[in-house]
């Protein structure tokens, strides 16, 4: 059964500070992981990865994925108080397109 | 670009109702849609893959008679709750995947959600 694990399940930093998240995973013929940002409502798309070690910025944020070692981090520089959210990690296999969804990061940025 | 609409938002209803929700893609098409729920800070439980013109794809332990999807157009998706009951209650997300680029990209939009309170 395929599988993602996020970590950790939450943290609360002080803005300026800079956090990374840590995605593993066990997909069957994996293709690719991707990253999401859950505020209130919907998860929106931040980034999506399908190779190693190529580095993908936007922003204050970026993300990298390591295949051998199956997993991704994702990090936030210079964090505000808007980057507080639920990140959420997925990743997609060759089973009906479907996507994997970690259990997600809960980040609290304080003021 | 890539805007998923779902409609309605919200919903309260009394048990043994069933409640329609809709997905839109609104600016492409979307041969693949996927339903979601979500229960208070937990992740997402994918519940079914919506296949335009064929029948949707259930999860191990999703019962397709109570959770009824509809996939009638490549912009549309419908999921019909029967027979509502208070255990039902939660958030409800939707998906899709832009059929022209679908080949090449797992990356799923997703629509803001409708939250189920049944009484």
């Amino acid at each position: 059964e395929d599988k993602v694990v996020q970590s950790p399940l939450s943290l609360v930093v002080h803005e300026g500070d800079t956090v990374t998240l840590n995605c593993s995973y066990e997909v069957t013929n994996f293709r690719s992981l991707l990253w999401y940002k859950q505020e209130k409502k919907a998860p929106t798309f931040l980034f999506m990865l399908t190779s190693s070690g190529i580095e993908k910025k936007s922003g204050r944020l970026s993300s990298i994925l390591d295949k051998k070692e199956l997993f991704s981090i994702l990090n936030i520089t210079a964090t505000q108080t808007g980057d507080s959210a639920v990140y959420l990690c997925a990743a997609g296999g060759s089973a009906g397109n479907k996507l994997t969804f970690g259990g997600g990061t809960r980040v609290l940025v304080k003021p | 670009g890539a805007v998923v609409s779902q409609h309605p938002s919200r919903v309260i209803c009394k048990s043994g109702t069933s409640v329609k929700i809709e997905c839109r893609s609104l600016d492409f098409q979307a041969t693949t849609m996927f339903w979601y729920r979500q229960f208070p800070k937990q992740s997402l439980m994918l519940m079914a893959t919506s296949n335009e013109g064929s029948k949707a794809t259930y999860e191990q332990g999703v019962e397709k008679d109570k959770f009824l999807i509809n996939h009638a157009s490549l912009t549309l998706s419908t999921l019909t709750v029967t027979s509502a009951h208070p255990e039902d209650s939660s958030f409800y997300i939707c998906s899709a995947r832009d059929f022209i680029t679908s080949g090449t990209t797992d990356t799923q939009y997703f629509g803001p959600g409708t939250r189920l309170t049944v009484l």
